[in-house]
């Protein structure tokens, strides 16, 4: 059973769409994590959620929205794509008392 | 900002070797210093973590050295295998960090 799962695994879409990917938890953590890995495999924290409330918002061109319904869920939507964002998304989750973070194995997400 | 340097960038190892990998970081706050392994196409994965009081722990073949007062940490694999040939990232967070800062990574080759 995947502790931390995403779909898709693979995403291919053109400039200018919108698209969503989701992500699952079974670990009953709290918090959880939404991480891009660019080309040179560099992992940057986009964003956080813990108990559903954003704990952190880097950066991130406002194109980018999550949404966590519950506390096992974050899903990750993307309005106007852009070539840039091309990279790989991972999604991962810690618990309250420890601080493993479980990932799930990535979105490659390809704009054309 | 890069607050975790990571080096170097590649490695290549025999089957049998050391691989050392270094990390230096700037932020005193930082108190927990985990290391991942990345194989392809899968998402990273705790390999080994230390805290700042103390200076060294070692799991099976993976000891992760500290050293406080250079603000730096190092992770060594003896005995390297081919099967450890991926991708590894040094770490840092804060207490109660909601992110994990994390180094460029270090591609590792072990050849056979």
């Amino acid at each position: 059973d995947t502790a931390v799962s995403q779909t898709p695994k693979y995403l291919v879409t053109q400039m200018g769409n919108d698209k969503s990917i989701k992500c699952e938890q079974n670990l009953g953590h709290d918090t959880m994590y939404w991480y891009k890995q660019d080309s040179k495999k560099f992992l940057k924290i986009m964003f956080s959620y813990n108990n559903k409330e954003l704990i952190i918002n880097e950066t991130v061109p406002n194109r980018f929205s999550p949404k966590s319904p519950d506390k096992a869920h974050l899903n990750l939507h993307i309005n106007s794509l852009e070539l840039g964002d091309s990279a790989v998304y991972f999604c991962a989750s810690t618990s309250p008392w420890g601080t493993e973070a479980f990932f799930g194995q990535g979105t490659r997400l390809t704009v054309v | 900002q890069q607050q975790v340097k990571q080096s170097p960038q590649s490695l290549i190892v025999q089957k049998g070797g050391i691989s050392i990998i270094n990390c230096a970081y700037e932020n005193t706050a930082f108190d927990y210093f985990p290391w991942y392994q990345q194989f392809p196409g899968k998402g990273p994965a705790l390999l080994i973590a230390i805290r700042p009081d103390v200076s060294e722990k070692k799991e099976g073949r993976f000891t992760i050295s500290f050293n406080k007062s250079a603000k730096q940490f190092s992770l060594h694999i003896m005995e390297s295998q081919p099967g450890d040939s991926a991708t590894y990232f040094c770490a840092a967070s804060v207490p109660s960090g909601y992110a994990l800062n994390f180094g460029k990574g270090t591609s590792l080759l072990v050849t056979p």
